[in-house]
């Protein structure tokens, strides 16, 4: 059974503070990513990994940066953290076989920003 | 750029009734299109799937049919129980070696006993 772990389910951060969101899979997975969830905005693709090191880019990346330096560990960093980064954030995996393979999510971090 | 459009945004039948959930996308590369289900809380999980070379797919009560010459596919849930209730988000890869995928706006499906 596929486990996609996030450390914090909530989260409250003040303007202008650097914010670490964390995510860790269990199955060995090569592919990473990480989505923000808004209200009638569905899922919006951050950023992703394809391996180790690796990095790109997805739809939504201004503000926030990631690193993966082990397989399993995929982090978010907002360096400034603002008001307008308030939301859901969700991590997924999935393995190398493309996108016929399943997204596995996470159970989310919800973040305010005050 | 890429897009999904997903239709309804909200959805409300009573229990035993049919529900249908409509997307189109616009990557003509597109070739595989997953349904999540979001529970309250929760988070989404996949419960159908089908890929461009099928024109239709069942698993019970829940079925996916695509038509790729119009760009759309529909999920449709049969006899739909209270717990059917949640949010259903469709996507569609995108094309190129990532295949990274793309969602819709989600449809809160609401069942009423």
């Amino acid at each position: 059974d596929v486990k996609v772990t996030q450390s914090s389910r909530y989260l409250v951060k003040r303007t202008g503070e650097k914010v670490f969101l964390e995510c860790v899979q269990d199955m060995d997975h090569e592919n990473m990513f990480w989505y923000r969830q808004d209200p009638g905005l569905g899922l919006r693709l951050i950023y992703f990994s394809y391996d180790v090191k690796m990095k790109e880019k997805g739809d939504i990346p201004e503000g926030y940066s990631v690193s993966r330096e082990k397989k399993e560990r995929f982090s978010l960093i907002l360096e400034s953290a603002s008001t307008n980064q308030t939301s859901m954030y969700l991590c997924a995996s999935r393995e190398a076989g493309g996108p016929t393979d399943t997204q596995y999510f996470g159970p989310g971090t919800r973040l305010t920003v005050l | 750029g890429e897009n999904v459009e997903q239709h309804p945004s909200t959805l409300s039948v009573q229990e035993g009734d049919s529900a249908v959930i409509k997307c189109t996308y616009s990557d003509s590369a597109s070739n595989y299109f997953p349904w999540y289900k979001q529970e309250l809380g929760k988070r989404p999980q996949l419960i159908i799937d089908i890929r461009s070379n099928v024109g239709e797919k069942k698993d019970q009560r829940i079925a996916v049919t695509l038509n790729k010459t119009a760009k759309h596919f529909s999920l449709h849930i049969t006899e739909t129980q209270p717990e059917d209730s949640a949010v259903y988000f469709c996507a569609a890869s995108r094309g190129g070696s990532q295949g990274n995928l793309i969602f819709g706006k989600g449809t809160k499906l609401s069942v009423k006993p």
